[in-house]
């Protein structure tokens, strides 16, 4: 157990509609960073926050936008969706200090839009 | 735009056996981790090599990095069943942020 947790474990939609996606980072980490995982695409690194701002932007969709709240956890949005969004999402977080880098990543929301 | 490379992706091996998964990646970097995904599960971190000529060892896997080469290797020793699950390596681009960049991963199978 990394001490990332994700809800919802698994959600099923159908297109156009709107989900929301929690991340909640382990004790006193400050970094949250959001990844899709595809057979397509394999992993891929959406946008990461630190203690509330936004600090680097992937290959993130503009129908997909994400928040980092006051309390430290995180919420993915995505809308419009595609059968193409269907996905494994992953959060994952950091300390972003002296363990530079090092990233642990929650149990992930397996998303499916059909 | 960093590019990383692992090779092979798919890698059958038998109970045993070493082999060895290469990772290439483009841009300097002295930043590189391996991680272990099991079917439907989440990413589990193995190593974590910060330096040139890093070299880290839990039990039947060895990791190495070469920053001047720009390779790292994950080093399978005696293989056994239990390592079959999907190796990722992945690089961070450095600087302010600490994003990762992940190779397509190696899909390892080690059959009795």
């Amino acid at each position: 157990d990394s001490g990332v947790t994700q809800t919802p474990k698994h959600l099923i939609t159908a297109t156009g509609q709107r989900v929301t996606l929690r991340c909640s980072p382990r004790s006193g980490d400050l970094s949250v960073y959001w990844y899709q995982q595809s057979l397509d695409q394999g992993l891929q690194f959406l946008i990461q926050y630190y203690n509330g701002e936004e600090r680097a932007k992937g290959n993130i969709l503009e129908r997909f936008s994400a928040q980092q709240f006051p309390d430290l956890h995180s919420e993915l949005n995505l809308s419009s969706l595609e059968l193409g969004d269907s996905a494994l999402y992953f959060c994952a977080s950091s300390v972003a200090g002296a363990k530079r880098g090092q990233q642990y990543f929650g149990p992930g929301t397996r998303l499916t839009v059909l | 735009e960093l590019k990383v490379e692992q090779n092979p992706l798919f890698l059958s091996m038998q109970e045993g056996k070493n082999y060895t998964i290469y990772c290439n990646y483009s841009t300097t970097s002295d930043r590189l981790y391996w991680y272990r995904q099991d079917p439907g599960k989440s990413l589990e971190s193995l190593f974590v090599l910060l330096s040139n000529g890093a070299v880290k060892q839990e039990g039947r896997l060895m990791a190495s990095l070469d920053t001047k080469a720009r390779l790292s290797t994950l080093h399978i020793t005696a293989a056994v069943h239990d390592l079959s699950a999907t190796y990722f390596c992945a690089v961070d681009s450095g600087g302010s942020n600490y994003k990762l960049t992940f190779g397509k991963g190696t899909l390892l199978t080690v059959n009795p």
